[in-house]
């Protein structure tokens, strides 16, 4: 059973430069969670997305999107890339809205803006 | 709004001894979850061990138990028998129910070494 996984393990932009990165959910999950852990703090939310559609979203600015294919894999993009988005970027998938179940992580993407 | 605060930003152990994490937080809410997640060296967070609210038992897993005092919105993590694969940060959640949806908030960490 194939837990989270997250492409690419980490990479190196350039300020002003726009990312995208990539989340595949646990089998049998189907709601997406984005985490930004910046150096030394703990996970921040940043969105939430369930049948495709974003349901909830942190204090995080428009320059942040994503999306949800049918297959539940999601992607995060972020644009005009600043200094301050050096982060661990980190996908938690789990099953189902208005319940409490668990989120599983993925081992998340180290992104590094220069 | 429900924060989570870990006061100690790091400890140390000696191998099979045990330690113990402190956790508060704060919230309105009166049914809800919390749960300790563990971050190694190799970056994946992985979920220790989780408490509902409305349960009065305190959860046990394996070396890992929970002291959940509800009133004092405590919920501090026991580490026995410590083994070098413990050493990691720790994290505290708190699940937060809003718009039909959850979220994790955490708190900062505490960086545990374990020492052999």
């Amino acid at each position: 059973d194939a837990g989270v996984t997250q492409s690419p393990t980490h990479l190196i932009k350039t300020r002003g430069q726009q990312v995208t990165l990539r989340c595949s959910p646990k089998s049998g999950h189907d709601t997406v969670s984005w985490y930004q852990q910046a150096l030394g703090q703990g996970p921040q939310f940043i969105f939430q997305y369930y049948e495709e559609e974003e349901r909830q979203r942190g204090n995080f600015p428009d320059r942040f999107s994503g999306h949800q294919f049918p297959n539940y894999s999601s992607e995060l993009n972020v644009n005009a890339l600043l200094l301050g988005d050096s982060a661990l970027y980190l996908c938690a998938s789990s099953f189902g809205q208005g319940v409490y179940y668990e989120q599983y992580f993925g081992p998340g993407t180290r992104l590094t803006v220069t | 709004a429900q924060t989570v605060t870990q006061s100690q930003p790091e400890m140390s152990v000696q191998e099979a001894e045990t330690v113990t994490l402190s956790c508060t937080y704060d919230t309105s809410e009166s049914n809800y979850y919390l749960f300790w997640y563990k971050q190694p060296p190799s970056r994946q967070m992985i979920l220790v061990i989780r408490q509902e609210a409305y349960k009065q038992q305190n959860a046990t897993e394996n070396r890992f138990s929970v002291n959940f005092q509800k009133a004092a919105k405590s919920f501090s993590l026991k580490i026995s028998d410590s083994q070098l694969g413990d050493t990691a940060m720790y994290f505290c959640a708190f699940m937060k129910h809003e718009g039909g949806s959850e979220k994790l908030v955490f708190g900062k960490g505490t960086k545990l070494t374990v020492n052999p």
